[in-house]
């Protein structure tokens, strides 16, 4: 199936540190969502992203999509310890109803 | 509220003893869908449905069985448990979308986590 590669695996930062995690795929993908999971908690929904060079932002979170939708990143301005936890992209391409999840970006934040 | 749930949330057991996750979700959503998540592994699918009566195998079908008689309800089935099964297993669920392009959030069950000795 479709591969999706998502780094870095593990991102260590002192609060207020910027942090990114960034997802790559060797095919088109038609869109691109991004999922939270919280320690011990479930992937919950952050954002999806569809067009062509799109950046969506959500507080101190932004979001890109790459030009030729072969990529994507999270951005996280300024963590705060509310931010630690597990971040997955969840690609399709295709016109492919099925995602594959990258394996996620674990953030933890030193205070 | 809207919301998945899953029974039980822990679950210890033994090989080869037969299983039942149990797995609903009051949104109406005709999607949905099984994971389960391993260390460095992300969360890999094992089945899905996109209808009643309707399944498919995901990536890490093998030793799993699901059934979707009921909107609502979708079970998964460990026939005979093994070790390497002891994973953390998600629930998803979602509307169907009208086009091909967008498509609507999964909304995930706290999850399941089970071992099998």
């Amino acid at each position: 199936g479709q591969q999706v590669m998502q780094i870095p695996q593990y991102q260590h930062v002192q609060e207020g540190e910027d942090f990114t995690t960034y997802c790559n795929s060797s095919t088109t993908l038609s869109n691109i969502q991004w999922y939270k999971q919280r320690p011990g908690g479930h992937p919950v929904f952050l954002i999806q992203l569809v067009k062509s060079g799109e950046v969506k932002k959500q507080k101190r979170l932004t979001f890109q999509f790459g030009e030729a939708k072969k990529n994507s990143s999270l951005h996280i301005t300024a963590t705060q310890t509310t931010d630690v936890g597990t971040y997955f992209c969840a690609a399709r391409s295709g016109g492919s109803y099925i995602p594959t999840f990258g394996r996620g970006t674990s953030l933890i934040v030193h205070p | 509220e809207a919301q998945v749930t899953q029974n039980p949330r822990y679950l210890i057991t033994v090989t080869g003893k037969k299983l039942t996750v149990t797995c609903s979700q009051n949104m109406n959503h005709e999607y949905m869908s099984w994971y389960r998540q391993d260390p460095g592994l992300g969360l890999r699918q094992i089945y899905y449905s996109m209808n009643v009566e309707v399944t498919d195998k995901g990536d890490v079908p093998e030793g799993y069985k699901v059934s979707r008689k009921e909107k609502r309800n979708f079970p998964l089935i460990l026939e005979s448990p093994s070790p390497n099964q002891t994973s953390l297993y998600f629930c998803a669920s979602s509307e169907m979308s009208s086009g091909l392009i967008e498509y609507n959030e999964q909304f995930f069950g706290p999850g399941t986590r089970l071992t099998v000795l």
